[in-house]
């Protein structure tokens, strides 16, 4: 079974610092992976994808995120991070071919202190 | 606007009163899903649908029922509601073919039953 592990249930940066929030992941095959941020009170929404291709994918709002197959992880990064940018973010990933589609990390809280 | 719509946002219900929680969604795609939000938990998939009149389960689905009779509408059947499916709800869409494309998630449903 596929799983996806996100390891820090909160996260703490102070604004303009660097921000890493971290995914591992377990699938057969070929992963494909994404991360989606969730402010309060609303949908989840898009940031950033890996299918294939360049190990650093860049997304919305200044993100990235970094795939690593050895060590199995996609984690998200800002270079400097904005106090706008406090939410609950998830990364989420399947195997490409898995009907059974996404599955989805328990969910990173990142606090940006002014 | 391409969009994923719930209804209601809200909803304060009774143990055992039958509910339905509506998703529609104006993107002609072919895979819809419901996802349950709990803290600590991340999203889990309750059923999903590869298009219409062909749905599965996910990982969570007893208590559920889905019906998928147009493309564009996938309604969340709460048969006999009991409290631990008190929890946010969230109906995501996306394209079937291609499956680095990212889903479209609605602005969830907070549901109470007491």
């Amino acid at each position: 079974a596929q799983s996806v592990a996100q390891p820090e249930d909160q996260v703490n940066v102070a604004e303009g610092n660097p921000l890493t929030v971290k995914c591992t992941y377990s699938v057969s095959g070929n992963p494909y992976l994404f991360w989606y941020v969730q402010y309060p009170n609303r949908g989840l929404q898009f940031l950033l994808k890996y299918i294939t291709g360049d190990n650093l994918v860049k997304g919305s709002y200044g993100f990235e995120a970094e795939f690593n197959k050895s060590q199995t992880s996609f984690h998200l990064k800002k270079p400097s991070a904005l106090v706008s940018d406090s939410a609950l973010y998830f990364c989420a990933g399947g195997a490409s071919g898995s009907a059974r589609q996404l599955t989805f990390g328990s969910g990173t809280q990142l606090t940006v202190l002014p | 606007e391409a969009q994923v719509t719930q209804n209601p946002r809200y909803l304060i219900t009774v143990t055992g009163k039958k509910l339905t929680v509506t998703c529609s969604q104006n993107m002609n795609h072919e895979y819809m899903s419901w996802y349950r939000q709990d803290p600590g938990l991340g999203l889990r998939q309750i059923y999903y649908s590869m298009n219409v009149e062909v749905t599965d389960k996910g990982d969570v689905p007893e208590g559920y029922k889905v019906s998928r009779k147009e493309k564009r509408n996938f309604p969340l059947i709460l048969e006999s509601p009991s409290p631990n499916q008190t929890s946010l709800y969230f109906c995501a869409s996306r394209l079937q073919t291609g499956q680095g494309y990212g889903y479209t998630f609605g602005s969830g449903t907070r549901l109470t039953v007491v």
